[in-house]
């Protein structure tokens, strides 16, 4: 079965620095998906950004970046700059390719001290 | 171009009663997941339709069931209602095998 951890319940970054928010999955397909989404008060889940267990270079989008260590089995969120507007719950999440179905850890609480 | 929305905002009913809410995917996805958020929680999947059928089903008993209509919106329907059934509802829709899927801001029941 596919399972997702996230350690950091909650985590304190200062304003334009740069912070890490860990995940580390399980699974025994070899072709799966890790999707990470921030999720602020109102609670829509936003897409942030994804990479394929096949993709050979980290994934990219904006300040956001994936640090993936396939062997490791981690997909650790890195956000350059961070913003005030930052401030969210970010939940990492996997889809086996052979599933339809979004897998989540439990989430990080991210809070950008100005 | 709107989005995925969903309707009611927030709800609430009383134990054993019977609810149904419901989700418009983005334009042009024929896709539909549902999740169910308990507070402090990560998101958990209830089912997910294609083409109106229930595709995949996650760990979640027949008291929850669901419809897609031919438009490619969808209800999520809930019977005899439990206290440990408060939460928040999400709809999520894509196109066929796409990616990324696209939540809407969700349904927030409070069974009282």
């Amino acid at each position: 079965a596919q399972k997702i951890t996230q350690t950091q319940p909650g985590m304190f970054v200062q304003e334009k620095e740069a912070v890490t928010l860990d995940c580390t999955y399980d699974t025994s397909d070899p072709s799966y998906g890790l999707f990470w989404y921030k999720q602020p008060s109102s609670g829509e889940m936003i897409f942030l950004i994804y990479q394929g267990s096949y993709d050979q270079q980290n994934a990219t989008e904006g300040r956001y970046s994936l640090n993936f260590q396939k062997a490791r089995k981690s997909a650790n969120l890195v956000i350059s700059a961070s913003q005030l507007g930052d401030s969210a719950m970010y939940f990492c999440a996997m889809r086996e390719d052979a599933g339809n179905m979004l897998t989540f850890g439990g989430g990080t609480r991210l809070m950008v001290k100005p | 171009d709107a989005g995925v929305t969903q309707s009611p905002t927030h709800l609430i009913k009383t134990r054993g009663q019977q609810v149904t809410l419901r989700c418009s995917p983005k334009s042009g996805h024929d896709t539909v997941s549902w999740y169910q958020q308990a507070l402090g929680q990560g998101p958990q999947f209830i089912f997910q339709y294609y083409e109106e059928e229930e595709r995949q089903r996650g760990n979640f008993p027949d008291r929850f069931s669901g419809h897609q209509f031919p438009n490619y919106s969808s209800e999520l329907n809930v019977n005899a209602l439990l206290l440990g059934d408060s939460a928040l509802y999400l709809c999520a829709s894509r196109y066929r095998d796409s990616t990324e899927a696209f939540f809407g801001q969700g349904t927030r029941l409070t069974v009282v």
